[in-house]
């Protein structure tokens, strides 16, 4: 079993609509947990950082449910500029594990 | 603030020649990473340095691959001799110690092995 794992996708989704994106992970004492946006031939850049009470970044909500050992990612009200490869990470002792990355395609 | 810079940019070069990259963190940031991602795949890890000293370098194909942190500040990655498998984008990371710090990345080094 992966240490990460993610649907790589696509998620063809017309603009204006939600979308969710889960990640699993594997390694029960991870510690910290990332959404990151990778462009195409770009490097990847922080979305935000996910914590356990869950959290918002204007359109962007993230949760954790370590029980379960999953996190999320939810957009609302989908932007063409959303279009991306979105990384899951998880963080356990000073080590950090991406997860292959889950792609969203905006359509007008 | 100045971000990672990297360089080069792009790298060709021919199976069994020898390569290097060079990453600068930015300022400050004790912790940098080497990543090597492959076209359709997350980015892996190859080596963490917490200043100058190795924190894992577990996924570090170690026979080919080489990477010093001498100062503490700026770092180099080698691969010599390079195979084909070895055609990826090369990214340098670097963060802030503690436990929920982001890293920040470099623009890539992206190699391709004819």
């Amino acid at each position: 079993r992966k240490e990460v794992e993610q649907d790589p996708g696509p998620f063809n989704v017309p603009e204006g609509a939600t979308v969710a994106f889960n990640c699993t992970y594997s390694n029960s004492a991870s510690q910290s947990f990332f959404w990151y946006r990778q462009d195409c031939r770009k490097e990847p850049k922080l979305l935000m950082s996910v914590y356990s009470s869950g959290n918002e970044d204007g359109r962007f909500t993230a949760q954790l449910n370590r029980a379960s050992q999953y996190i999320s990612l939810l957009i609302r009200d989908s932007k063409l500029s959303d279009s991306a490869t979105y990384l899951c990470v998880v963080k356990g002792f000073q080590k950090l594990v991406f997860g292959t990355g889950t792609r969203l395609l905006v359509s007008p | 603030e100045a971000g990672v810079a990297q360089s080069p940019r792009y790298k060709i070069i021919e199976k069994r020649q020898s390569v290097a990259f060079w990453c600068n963190p930015i300022s400050g940031h004790a912790t940098l990473y080497w990543y090597q991602q492959i076209l359709g795949q997350g980015p892996k890890l190859l080596i963490q340095f917490q200043n100058n000293g190795v924190v894992d370098d577990s996924q570090l194909p170690k026979d080919r691959f080489s990477a010093e942190r001498l100062k503490g500040v700026d770092s180099t990655l080698k691969i010599q001799p390079a195979k084909l498998e070895d055609s990826a984008v090369y990214l340098c990371a670097s963060s802030v110690t503690g436990l929920n710090q982001p890293q920040h990345f470099g623009d890539g080094t992206r190699l391709s092995i004819l």
